[in-house]
């Protein structure tokens, strides 16, 4: 029963199509986060969320949004795709506090033409 | 912010040896260090961290060593096995901070 799920897990999109990946936790945790990874750069953060309701830019938001309807549920936007945004991306859930771990879904291969 | 630097992107050791990693950071502010580990084509998770309190954790074969003011730390896998063969992410925040930064991953690759 993995506690991090991302869909879908491979896609396909055209150049200027809207992309939208989709992530669930079921860790109840209050922070969500959305990672892009490519090689020589490792992980990259999108945009992140405190709870629900909240989104928060991280380091490298140019061309995405993100949305956090729920506790459970935190989704990834590019409006626009272009085929720069070709990546793996790794949505990830954790807690501030004593424990900062983060807990990883499976990961998102994306592919712009 | 913060800047995570990794300074091996591929690491090779023959089985049984040590292997060691090295990280940098940049802002003398953090005070949590994660390492997490990414077998091929899977996700990654958490392995081990160490907190600025201490210099030195270890949990199994694993131990952290952390130098505040050289603002580095190292991550060292002894009697390495085959299923030790991975990425290897270090990382870098503050307490209570909801961002890590990462560095960019080291490729371990363990030989017969």
């Amino acid at each position: 029963e993995a506690a991090v799920t991302q869909s879908p897990r491979n896609k396909v999109a055209v150049t200027g199509g809207k992309v939208t990946l989709s992530c669930n936790q079921t860790n109840n945790h209050n922070n969500m986060y959305w990672y892009r990874q490519d090689t020589g750069h490792g992980l990259r953060l999108i945009h992140y969320s405190y709870g629900a309701g909240s989104t928060e830019k991280g380091d490298i938001p140019d061309g995405y949004k993100a949305s956090r309807p729920s506790q459970e549920n935190f989704s990834l936007i590019l409006e626009l795709a272009t085929p720069s945004q070709t990546s793996v991306y790794f949505c990830a859930s954790g807690d501030a506090g004593d424990q900062d771990t983060q807990y990883f879904g499976p990961g998102t291969r994306l592919l712009v033409l | 912010g913060e800047k995570v630097e990794q300074h091996e992107s591929t690491l090779s050791v023959r089985e049984g040896d040590s292997a060691v990693i090295n990280c940098t950071y940049t802002d003398t502010a953090s005070s949590y260090f994660p390492w997490y580990k990414q077998e091929a084509g899977k996700s990654l998770h958490f392995v081990i961290d160490i907190r600025s309190n201490v210099d030195r954790k270890q949990s199994q074969r694993l131990i952290v060593l952390l130098d505040k003011k050289a603002k580095r730390f190292s991550l060292h896998i002894t009697a390495t096995q085959p299923e030790d063969s991975a990425i290897y992410f270090c990382a870098a925040t503050n307490y209570g901070n909801e961002k890590i930064t990462f560095g960019a991953g080291t490729k371990l690759t363990i030989k017969p």
